[in-house]
């Protein structure tokens, strides 16, 4: 059954240190998304992607973040300058295009540490 | 703007025991509907879903859920809960295209 997959699964940084956070969607899917939950917390929407733009943004994706799909499997999370407070698990999650259905696929995430 | 809310931070229930997790959400239109468990330092997996038909859907482990429309709300429900059923679980609510919006949980203890 495809997945989404999502590397490193741990990542430690150092503040100020730019961060690239990765994930595979499922390969027929189009629309893509990150979510972020802090230790303990909800998982909060970051931003979604669709036709090589972004769609939606929340709050928190700011100018520290960036999305890009550089090829045609992979799409990834920047953070430039990495803050405490950006320590959390990134969670990368996929749809397919055309599907009527909201269902998105969600990766194992990657846990973000920040020193 | 789409929100939800989950009214119970930690639920503590004995082995055997029914459960009822409860999920009030805000949407404009209809909204999908969704059921998540995440146990510890794990990703999300879907439980079950709710977009249209049947108000009560089933979902994967024996759990349940009912969409009832004029309480805005999608109640997790199981009828005996066993110990491997401790996590947290997130309800979410999302429109056609958009992103998800999560609750802020509920975490499951099961006692013996």
């Amino acid at each position: 059954e495809p997945e989404v997959t999502q590397t490193p699964s741990h990542q430690v940084t150092q503040m100020g240190q730019e961060v690239i956070l990765r994930c595979v969607p499922i390969s027929n899917h189009l629309y893509f998304y990150w979510y972020r939950q802090i230790l303990g917390q909800k998982v909060e929407f970051l931003v979604s992607f669709y036709n090589n733009e972004i769609s939606e943004k929340s709050e928190i994706f700011d100018d520290q973040f960036s999305v890009e799909r550089p090829d045609g499997s992979n799409f990834t999370l920047k953070i430039r300058s990495t803050k405490l407070e950006d320590s959390a698990m990134y969670f990368c999650a996929s749809k397919r295009q055309g599907s009527s259905y909201n269902e998105q696929f969600f990766g194992p995430g990657t846990r973000l540490t920040v020193l | 703007a789409q929100s939800v809310t989950q009214p119970d931070i930690h639920i503590t229930v004995s082995e055997g025991a029914s459960l009822e997790l409860r999920c009030n959400y805000s949407y404009g239109a209809t909204p999908y509907l969704f059921w998540y468990v995440q146990s510890p330092g794990q990703g999300l997996q879907l439980l079950l879903k709710y977009f249209s038909g049947d108000t009560l859907v089933q979902g994967i482990k024996g759990f349940e859920a009912e969409f009832k429309r004029s309480q805005s709300s999608f109640n997790l429900r199981k009828p005996s809960v066993h110990w491997s059923d401790a996590a947290e679980y997130f309800c979410a609510v999302g429109g056609n295209n958009n992103d998800m919006r999560f609750g802020a949980g509920t975490r499951l203890t099961v006692k013996p």
